[in-house]
C-alpha cells in the first residue's frame, strides 16, 4: 500500500533563516506531487506541483522553491523565511494520468511552520 | 479563477441531524472531490464525482453535482460527534486541484 511521509511535524524558525521540508512517498511510482499551504482556518493554496523528476511548476510567485531530486521525493525550500511564510504545509500525491484518470489526492500529515 | 467556494463557512448541528454543505465553482471541471480535515491534520479523501455523474453515495455521504449551475452538495446523514471537522471541495482540471476555503462542521452530542 502507498504511504506518504512529511517531516518535521512542527518547526519554529526565525525570520531570515532557511527552510527545508521533505516529503516522500512509498508504494507507488511516478506520482504527481504537490505542495500546499494552509493559513489558519482557511483553504489550501497550491504552491507547487511536479509530474516528474526535475519538473516543477509554480502556482504562486514567492520566496519558496521546490525540487524533486528523486521520483518519490519532493522538497520545499526557502533561502530566507518571511513572517508571512508561517502556516500549515501539506504534501500530497496523486496517480499520474490524463483527464479521464481517477485522480484522488492523498495527503501527508502536514508540517506546522511558525516563523518568528 | 477556478476556485471552489463552500457554504456555509461554519455549520453547527445536533448529533443525529443531517448536515448539508454546498460548493460552487467557476469553470469546467474533470471531476469534483470532497475532503475532510480534522484539526491540525492532513486531508482525507471522502468521495469523487465525475463531471458526467449527478449523484454518488458512500455510506452516510451523498454528493450531488449540477454542472449547469456549477455547484455540488455534500450531505452527511445521521451525523455523529466524530463527524466534526472541516470539509473541503476540490475541483480538478488537468493535473491540478483547486480547493475551496472549507466548511467547519461542529456536531454537538
Amino acid at each position: 500500500s502507498q504511504t506518504i511521509h512529511q517531516w518535521p511535524a512542527t518547526l519554529v524558525q526565525p525570520v531570515g533563516s532557511p527552510l527545508s521540508l521533505e516529503c516522500t512517498v512509498e508504494g507507488t511510482s511516478n506520482p504527481n506531487l504537490y505542495w500546499y499551504r494552509q493559513a489558519a482556518g482557511r483553504g489550501l493554496q497550491l504552491l507547487f506541483y511536479s509530474v516528474g523528476i526535475g519538473q516543477i511548476s509554480s502556482e504562486v510567485p514567492q520566496n519558496l522553491s521546490a525540487s524533486r531530486p528523486q521520483d518519490r521525493q519532493f522538497i520545499l525550500s526557502s533561502k530566507k523565511l518571511l513572517l508571512s511564510d508561517s502556516g500549515f504545509y501539506l504534501c500530497a500525491w496523486s496517480p499520474i494520468g490524463g483527464l479521464s484518470s481517477y485522480n484522488e489526492q492523498f495527503f501527508g500529515p502536514g508540517t506546522r511552520l511558525t516563523v518568528l | 479563477s477556478q476556485q471552489g467556494e463552500e457554504d456555509p463557512q461554519a455549520l453547527s448541528i445536533q448529533e443525529g441531524e443531517n448536515a448539508t454543505m454546498n460548493c460552487s465553482y467557476k469553470t469546467s471541471i474533470n471531476n469534483l472531490q470532497w475532503y475532510r480535515q480534522n484539526s491540525g491534520r492532513g486531508l482525507v479523501h471522502l468521495i469523487l464525482i465525475r463531471s458526467n455523474e449527478r449523484e454518488k453515495h458512500s455510506g452516510r455521504l451523498r454528493v450531488t453535482l449540477d454542472t449547469s449551475k456549477k455547484s455540488s452538495s455534500l450531505l452527511i446523514t445521521a451525523s455523529r460527534a466524530a463527524d466534526t471537522a472541516s470539509y473541503f471541495c476540490a475541483t480538478s482540471y488537468g493535473q491540478n486541484f483547486v480547493f475551496g476555503p472549507g466548511t467547519r462542521l461542529s456536531v454537538l452530542p
